[in-house]
């Protein structure tokens, strides 16, 4: 069975630093293109962040770019978010999702179960 | 920038009955290649999101026959035949066409009378 399991949330403060991971099992984690997703208090699903499956192209949403960096660990099996300069508007719960094979188009077919993040002095 | 608008944004069903959504998108979904790549999600309470349908009308594994989307171009709509408690949550669609820039619509929260 596919499985996604984040880790890594918590508080922190304005302007502060967090890495979230994301260890997968149940499918050839190198075969796959892998992203976040984020959703904060009362507001919907916001895409955050998407990497290749070989991990050499990178795509952020306007509200991240220059602040976050995600990045995978093929041997390891683990998906990660670095995010740097935390704003208060980051404060959400962080998904880690599954992209089908070679297809970004129908991204997100497999969830983990999300991290809670939050950004507050 | 691409907007995926959704209505109604809150949808209060009788158990048994029908349910509709609708998700407007402001540029064609329709992609170089032919395909539409619009796809709907639910986030049940306490759970994590879920894909129900993928390109239109495609229903992922799994997934209850009485949902159904359909649509083209820029309207598209997903359809729930006979709600039953456990679809109560919140439906976004979800446009891929257009990656690498993604877009949720803003969710519709489906509740029983």
């Amino acid at each position: 069975e596919e499985q996604l399991l984040e880790s890594g949330g918590g508080l922190v403060q304005p302007g502060g630093s967090l890495r979230l991971s994301c260890a997968a099992s149940g499918f050839n984690f190198n075969n796959y293109a892998m992203g976040w997703v984020r959703q904060a208090p009362g507001k919907g699903l916001e895409w955050v962040s998407v990497i290749s499956y070989d991990g050499a192209n990178e795509y952020y949403g306007d509200s991240v770019k220059g602040r976050f960096t995600i990045s995978r660990d093929s041997p390891e099996n683990t998906l990660y978010l670095q995010m740097t300069r935390l704003r208060a508007e980051d404060t959400a719960v962080y998904y880690c999702a599954k992209i089908p094979f070679g297809d970004y188009a129908n991204a997100f077919d497999i969830w983990g179960q999300g991290t809670k993040v939050i950004v507050s002095s | 920038d691409l907007v995926l608008t959704q209505s109604p944004l809150s949808l209060p069903v009788t158990l048994g009955q029908p349910a509709s959504i609708s998700c407007r998108s402001t540029q064609s979904l329709v992609h170089n290649n032919g395909n539409t790549y619009l796809s709907w999600f639910q986030h049940r309470p306490g759970q994590s999101p879920r894909r129900l349908i993928y390109q239109v009308s495609n229903r992922d594994s799994g997934v209850p026959d009485r949902f159904s989307g359909s649509g083209s171009g820029t309207d598209f709509t997903l359809k729930i035949s006979r709600v039953e408690a456990e679809d109560v949550g919140v439906y976004y669609c979800f446009q891929g066409t257009h990656w690498p820039q993604w877009t949720f619509g803003q969710g519709t929260k489906v509740e029983i009378k």
